[in-house]
């Protein structure tokens, strides 16, 4: 069984400062994907990045970059330049690539502050 | 549409009650999920259509729960004598066949009193 582990309940960080959110997984699959995804209060889920376990290079989308380190099993998210938009729960989720289900983390809440 | 839609957005029952939440995915998504989101938690699977084929019930909690989907359209979850502990967010999400991608619906909150 695919296991993911968010360690930091809560985070702040200062407008135009960076942040990084730390995930660990734990899966005996070889092949995989990885994704990050930000809950604001709307309930709404929406895909912040994806990473494919097979592609070495980090993925980064705009402000968005991920750290992926598969001997590890660890994938953090930097958010830079932080806007107060930016403030929600953040997910990490992992998905074996059979595309059956989505693991979740228990999510990490950042602040943005003035 | 445009994305995937949740019915009710906030349903209220009695403890002992049926409910029955609806999800309508975006269309020409073949694979669609529920999901339930407890509190200060993370999402957890319930179930899983894809096609015609069998769904994966291996997430349901319960006999209490069961979900439908007519084809590759909207889809019900239905849970049976509502307890305190069915309180939760319930989402749904649509897939496209061929990517990894899950698009989420805004969650139905049910509360049981």
């Amino acid at each position: 069984a695919q296991t993911v582990t968010q360690s930091q309940p809560e985070m702040s960080v200062q407008e135009a400062e960076t942040v990084t959110l730390s995930c660990t997984y734990d899966t005996s699959e070889s092949d995989y994907y990885l994704f990050w995804y930000k809950q604001p209060p709307s309930r709404q889920m929406i895909l912040v990045i994806r990473q494919e376990a097979y592609k070495q290079q980090n993925a980064t989308e705009n402000r968005f970059s991920v750290n992926f380190q598969k001997a590890a099993k660890s994938f953090s998210l930097k958010i830079s330049d932080s806007q107060l938009g930016d403030a929600a729960m953040y997910f990490c989720a992992f998905d074996t690539g059979t595309a059956s289900k989505l693991t979740f983390g228990t999510g990490t809440r950042l602040q943005v502050t003035l | 549409g445009a994305g995937v839609s949740q019915s009710p957005s906030n349903k209220v029952t009695e403890k002992g009650k049926d409910v029955e939440l609806r999800c309508d995915p975006i269309s020409g998504h073949t694979a669609l999920y529920w999901y339930r989101q407890r509190l200060g938690q993370g999402l957890e699977f319930l179930i899983y259509f894809q096609g015609n084929s069998a769904p994966d019930k291996s997430g349901l909690p319960s006999d209490r729960f069961s979900a439908e989907r007519t084809g590759e359209s909207v889809s019900t979850l239905t849970i049976q004598r509502t307890q305190q502990e069915d309180s939760a967010v319930y989402l749904c999400a649509s897939r496209q066949q061929g990517y990894n991608e899950q698009f989420f619906g805004p969650g139905t909150r049910l509360t049981v009193l």
